[in-house]
């Protein structure tokens, strides 16, 4: 089935410095990820969706400034937390869908998450 | 209103027992549910999908969607401590971006 890596799982960071976060489509093709945020005993809060070659779409509340992200090819999108502070730390979510196989009735992959903790 | 509700739990039921996890939603334009089982510190992996009114049976997980009554139930048979976790009900409205549920948490007392 379709695969979704994301790396890496955790990161500790100190405030004001910047984190990247990867995610890679190993055995598809994904023309959109989305980007989610889960605070502990929370859900899922959609944060952008993520497609290639073109601007990032991203929800109400979300700083783009902030919140960068990069979708330069149909395997990879990257999302970078910049200038992050104690309250970025948060557990980052990416997801995908096959796009060539599947239609909106096929569920999406979740890659396995990044841990972030901004010290 | 929010789009997708459930309860938020906890839900207990003893090992063995059926656990019953429901969600509904408000935007009659959904296509598709969608239920995902998610552990502490862990993402959200996908068990189930159903598409059409009625039934839908995969090993000990049944579910059951209603869209006249905007209702999607998950049934667990046969629960397992292995089952406790957070269960989010997703919908895909208008074909779009999916919409998650803010979950439900399932313990299973051996």
């Amino acid at each position: 089935g379709a695969v979704v890596s994301q790396h890496p799982s955790r990161v500790i960071c100190k405030s004001g410095t910047s984190v990247k976060i990867e995610c890679r489509s190993l055995d598809f093709q994904a023309t959109t990820m989305f980007w989610y945020r889960q605070f502990p005993k929370q859900s899922l809060m959609l944060m952008a969706t993520s497609n290639e070659g073109s601007k990032a779409t991203y929800e109400q509340g979300v700083e783009k400034d902030k919140f960068l992200i990069n979708h330069a090819s149909l395997t990879l999108s990257t999302l970078t937390v910049t200038s992050a502070h104690p309250e970025d730390s948060s557990f980052y979510i990416c997801s995908a869908r096959d796009t060539f196989t599947g239609t909106n009735n096929y569920g999406y992959t979740f890659g396995s998450g990044t841990r972030l903790t901004v010290v | 209103q929010k789009e997708v509700e459930q309860n938020s739990g906890p839900l207990s039921v003893p090992e063995g027992a059926i656990a019953s996890l429901n969600c509904t939603y408000s935007d009659r334009g959904s296509q598709s549910f969608f239920w995902y089982r998610q552990y502490s510190g862990k993402s959200p992996e996908l068990i189930m999908s159903i598409y059409s009114n009625g039934d839908k049976e995969d090993g000990r997980f049944t579910a059951q969607l209603n869209k006249a009554s905007q209702y999607v139930s998950l049934l667990i048979r046969d629960s397992q401590p292995s089952d406790s976790a957070t269960y989010l009900c997703a919908v895909n409205i208008y074909g779009q971006n999916f919409v998650f549920g803010p979950g439900t948490r399932l313990s299973v007392l051996p």
